[in-house]
C-alpha cells in the first residue's frame, strides 16, 4: 500500500510567522492529497485538499503544493495565529477521497 | 449540520473482554469509515461501507473486529477479544459519496488493561 512519510514531527512559531509542513508519498498512482487538522479530544477536520491535476490551491492563509514528479507535497500556513496550534497530518489516496493513507502528524505551536 | 456522532467517548476494558463503538454518520452520507488511530500516529483504515455493503476491509483484523451498517445509516465496530495492542482512539467518518471529502466524529478512545 501506499506510504506517506511527514516533516517534522514538531514545529514551534511565533506568532504571524509562516509555517510548512512537508509530506512525500511512495505511490505514484495517487491522485488526492487532504490536509487534516486534529485538535485535542477531537476527530481530524479537513483544511485543505488538492487532487493531482493541479499543483497549487490556495485558501485564505492555508495553501497547498504538489510536486508529482517529486511525489511530495507541503502545507504552507501564514500569519500564523495560536488557534492554528494543533496536529497536522497529511495523507494520499490512489482511489480519490476514498482509502486514505495518512502521515505521522505534525504537532505545530504557535507562540503568541 | 449535525456532524459524525459517536459513542461512547472512552472505553476502559480488561484484555480478552469484548466492546461495541456506535457511529452515526452526518444525514444523507451514503459512505461511512472506521478509522483506528493509535496514540502518535495517523489515523488507518479499517473498513469502508458503501451503504450497507463492504467496500474495502483489507486492512481489519477480522480474527477479533467485525463491523457492520445493516441499515445503511448507523454503524457498529466490535472488537472480540481485546488485546493490549488495541488501545487507541476509533475513529468514524462519513462521505456524501465515494471520493467526496470525509466528514470525523469525534472518536472513541478505547484503554485496555
Amino acid at each position: 500500500g501506499e506510504n506517506v512519510e511527514q516533516h517534522p514531527s514538531t514545529l514551534s512559531v511565533q506568532e504571524g510567522d509562516s509555517a510548512v509542513i512537508k509530506c512525500t508519498y511512495s505511490d505514484s498512482a495517487s491522485n488526492y492529497f487532504p490536509w487534516y487538522k486534529q485538535e485535542l479530544g477531537k476527530g481530524p477536520q479537513l483544511i485543505i485538499d488538492i487532487r493531482s491535476n493541479v499543483g497549487e490551491k490556495k485558501d485564505q492563509r492555508i495553501a497547498v503544493t504538489l510536486n508529482k514528479t517529486a511525489k511530495h507535497f507541503s502545507l504552507h500556513i501564514t500569519e500564523t495565529q495560536p488557534e492554528d496550534s494543533a496536529v497536522y497530518f497529511c495523507a494520499a489516496s490512489i482511489t480519490g477521497a476514498n482509502n486514505l493513507f495518512f502521515g505521522t502528524g505534525t504537532r505545530l505551536t504557535v507562540i503568541p | 449540520e449535525a456532524g459524525v456522532a459517536q459513542s461512547p467517548r472512552y472505553k476502559i476494558i480488561e484484555k480478552r473482554q469484548s466492546v461495541a463503538f456506535w457511529c452515526n454518520p452526518i444525514s444523507g452520507h451514503a459512505t461511512l469509515y472506521w478509522y483506528q488511530q493509535i496514540l502518535g500516529q495517523g489515523p488507518k483504515l479499517l473498513i469502508q461501507f458503501q451503504n450497507n455493503g463492504v467496500v474495502d476491509d483489507s486492512q481489519l483484523p477480522k480474527d477479533r473486529f467485525s463491523a457492520e451498517r445493516l441499515k445503511g445509516v448507523d454503524s457498529t465496530l466490535k472488537i472480540q477479544p481485546a488485546k493490549l495492542e488495541d488501545s487507541a482512539v476509533y475513529l468514524c467518518a462519513s462521505s456524501l459519496w465515494a471520493d467526496e471529502t470525509q466528514y470525523f466524529g469525534p472518536g472513541t478512545r478505547l484503554l485496555v488493561l
